[in-house]
């Protein structure tokens, strides 16, 4: 499992109040992935880490921030959450570097209600 | 149309069948990465290729990279195969950072 762990496991909240997702990995890869994953659409990128500090944004990157001031955290902020965001996030990592020629390991996903 | 399409969306099967599933994209790639996800479980990485074919135990991998096709088979299916399966392509017109994900195949094998 590359140790990667997401934190919480499951969160129900209310509309509008922030949310803070956390992946943590105990490998020092260097990049670090949140996908979403919906009925329907399959994963999708939200924003993803090159390293301390440099992140990007992925197709659904919308109602949704990260931060990564440390190689083996990658947080993941919803500032005020809607129903909308109510899905499955997983965090992800690829070994060796860049994605499309390295393997991707999955934490266990975070199940997100927004009520 | 979805950059990635996987057909059959739906596969119900016996015990001992031969499985095939299909992964088409529309464009140029770098490689190509199926993964395995259990109901109500994590996903796992099960090939990356961008070339040939790869086996691992009762799995084999595919790609035709100028046909733009790929296809997961498994053999001697078993109940515990029974799961979703997921295409993703990276280097997907040219961006190497990300992948691109199709829905999955949902494969149930029966005993």
């Amino acid at each position: 499992d590359a140790g990667i762990t997401q934190s919480p496991r499951h969160k129900v909240t209310e509309t509008g109040t922030p949310v803070t997702l956390r992946c943590h990995q105990t490998e020092n890869h260097r990049y670090m992935y949140w996908y979403r994953q919906d009925p329907g659409h399959g994963l999708r990128l939200i924003h993803y880490s090159y390293g301390v500090k440099d992140t990007d944004k992925g197709e659904v990157s919308d109602g949704y921030s990260v931060s990564r001031s440390k190689t083996e955290d990658f947080l993941l902020t919803l500032e005020s959450a809607t129903s909308s965001q109510t899905s499955v996030y997983f965090c992800a990592i690829s070994v060796g570097g860049i994605i499309s020629y390295n393997e991707q390991f999955f934490g266990p996903g975070t199940r997100l209600t927004v009520l | 149309k979805n950059e990635v399409e996987q057909s059959p969306q739906n596969l119900t099967a016996q015990e001992g069948e031969f499985i095939t599933i299909n992964c088409s994209y529309s464009v140029g790639i770098s490689a190509l990465h199926w993964l395995q996800q259990h109901p109500g479980g994590g996903i796992v990485s099960l090939f990356m290729l961008s070339s040939g074919k790869k086996k691992h135990g009762r799995l084999i991998a595919t790609i035709n990279i100028q046909e733009k096709h790929s296809s997961l088979h498994i053999t001697a299916s078993h109940p515990r195969d029974s799961a979703v399966y997921i295409c993703a392509v990276g280097g997907y017109g040219g961006a190497t950072n990300k992948l691109i994900f199709g829905t999955g195949t949902l494969l149930a094998v029966q005993p």
